[in-house]
């Protein structure tokens, strides 16, 4: 089976504090994308960084970056700076090519702390 | 920019009547996904559209059916309601001939069965 991992049920961080949350997956595919989504109190799925599993760089948006070990299969999540907004529910999630349905995570609660 | 639209944000209905909820892709995307996230949980994936025609099935009851119409727009039916149908029901879009195979969410249909 296809699986994503978050490990950490729950994460808190210090505002202004740097934080990692991570993720691992399992694919037999060699072509695939990488997820993180944001969903804060509202419930809406915010999408917060993707990575593309051909591209050995990892991705960065502002405050976001990932690690992303492909070997390893591991993916996890960077936010520097914590700010009180950051506070939210984070899905990692893995997609595909063409219309391949997203396997997402179960999930990590980050709290920031002020 | 345009954002997919979900209507209703919410329902409540009683158990064993039936339900329909309408999804409006983002402009030009062809592709439409659904997913179901229960409380606590993280999104599962029900199933997906491609050009009008299924293009992935997942955890779908059969009591549930869905279609994409010639304008894009989806409708997700679910009929003989159950308490355990009780969940946020999410849309998401994509351009299956884009570059990133990136899905935007829908603000979220939850649905209260009593």
């Amino acid at each position: 089976a296809q699986t994503v991992t978050q490990s950490q049920p729950e994460m808190s961080v210090q505002e202004a504090e740097t934080v990692t949350l991570s993720c691992t997956y399992d694919t037999s595919e060699s072509d695939y994308y990488l997820f993180w989504y944001k969903q804060p109190p509202s419930r809406q799925m915010i999408l917060v960084i993707r990575q593309e599993a051909y591209k050995q760089q990892n991705a960065t948006e502002n405050r976001f970056s990932v690690n992303f070990q492909k070997a390893a299969k591991s993916f996890s999540l960077k936010i520097s700076d914590s700010q009180l907004g950051d506070a939210a529910m984070y899905f990692c999630a893995r997609g595909g090519t063409g219309t391949y349905k997203y396997i997402f995570g179960t999930g990590t609660r980050l709290k920031v702390l002020a | 920019a345009a954002g997919v639209i979900q209507s209703p944000r919410h329902l409540i209905k009683e158990k064993r009547e039936t339900a329909t909820l309408k999804c409006y892709p983002i402009p030009r995307h062809d592709t439409v996904y659904w997913y179901q996230q229960g409380p606590g949980q993280d999104p599962q994936f029900l199933i997906s559209f491609y050009e009008k025609m299924q293009s992935d099935k997942g955890s779908i009851p059969d009591r549930f059916s869905a279609q994409q119409f010639s304008d894009y727009h989806s409708e997700l039916n679910m009929s003989s309601l159950e308490l355990g149908d009780s969940a946020l029901y999410f849309c998401a879009s994509s351009s299956a001939s884009g570059s990133t195979d990136t899905q935007y969410f829908g603000p979220g249909t939850r649905l209260t069965v009593l």
